[in-house]
């Protein structure tokens, strides 16, 4: 089965600073892999997806991903953090064994400190 | 606004008792998805539908069941609830391109 993980339950960054927040990944064929965001109380918005093609994914509200096949890693990336950003964020893959499902990881919460 | 609709938004019930929670997906998308986020475990997928049809079965309790309406709305039924069904229940619909559009949530609270 398809899986992610994120290895970090929080990363802290400080406003102006580049972030980082990990995932890594487990697929057996091509991957489909995603970033979400989930503010407070919300609903959780995608930001990016990779499915072929150019290795750096750019998504919403200046964020990016490095796909790595050696590394089987798609990072979460930004040069330049907002306090904004704090908020939870999770990797996903697509499953296609047995329906179109999209399996989470367990959500790495970042905080921006102005 | 994903343009995904959930309703209730705040359900606060008994132990024992059942409820349902209501979905419409975005205006066009066929498919309708479950998650369950509880503090401790996450993101847990429960149930897809697929106009109308049950397409893949996460980690859904036997209490639980769904079901997608000719309209595409679909409802999520959950019975003898216990302490630990208490959780935010979202839907989603997904896009052309595999990406999931989500609603606000459903945020349930058994007493």
């Amino acid at each position: 089965a398809q899986s992610v993980a994120q290895p970090e339950d929080q990363v802290n960054v400080a406003e102006g600073n580049p972030l980082t927040v990990k995932c890594t990944y487990s697929v057996s064929g091509n991957p489909y892999l995603f970033w979400y965001v989930q503010y407070p109380n919300r609903g959780l918005q995608f930001l990016l997806k990779y499915i072929t093609g150019d290795n750096l994914v750019k998504g919403s509200y200046g964020f990016e991903a490095e796909f790595n096949k050696s590394q089987t890693s798609f990072h979460l990336k930004k040069p330049s953090a907002l306090v904004s950003d704090s908020a939870l964020y999770f990797c996903a893959v697509r499953d296609d064994t047995g329906g179109f499902k999209t399996i989470f990881g367990a959500g790495t919460r970042l905080f921006v400190k102005a | 606004d994903s343009g995904v609709t959930q309703t209730p938004k705040h359900l606060i019930t008994a132990t024992g008792q059942r409820v349902t929670l209501r979905c419409s997906p975005r205006s066009g998308d066929l498919s309708v998805y479950w998650y369950q986020q509880s503090l401790d475990q996450g993101l847990q997928f429960l149930i897809q539908y697929y106009n109308g049809e049950e397409r893949a079965k996460g980690n859904i309790l036997e209490r639980f069941s769904a079901q997608q309406f000719p309209d595409l709305h679909s409802e999520l039924n959950l019975s003898s609830l216990e302490l630990g069904d208490s959780a935010l229940y979202f839907c989603a619909s997904r896009g052309d391109t595999g990406e999931l559009f989500f609603g606000e949530g459903s945020r349930l609270t058994v007493l």
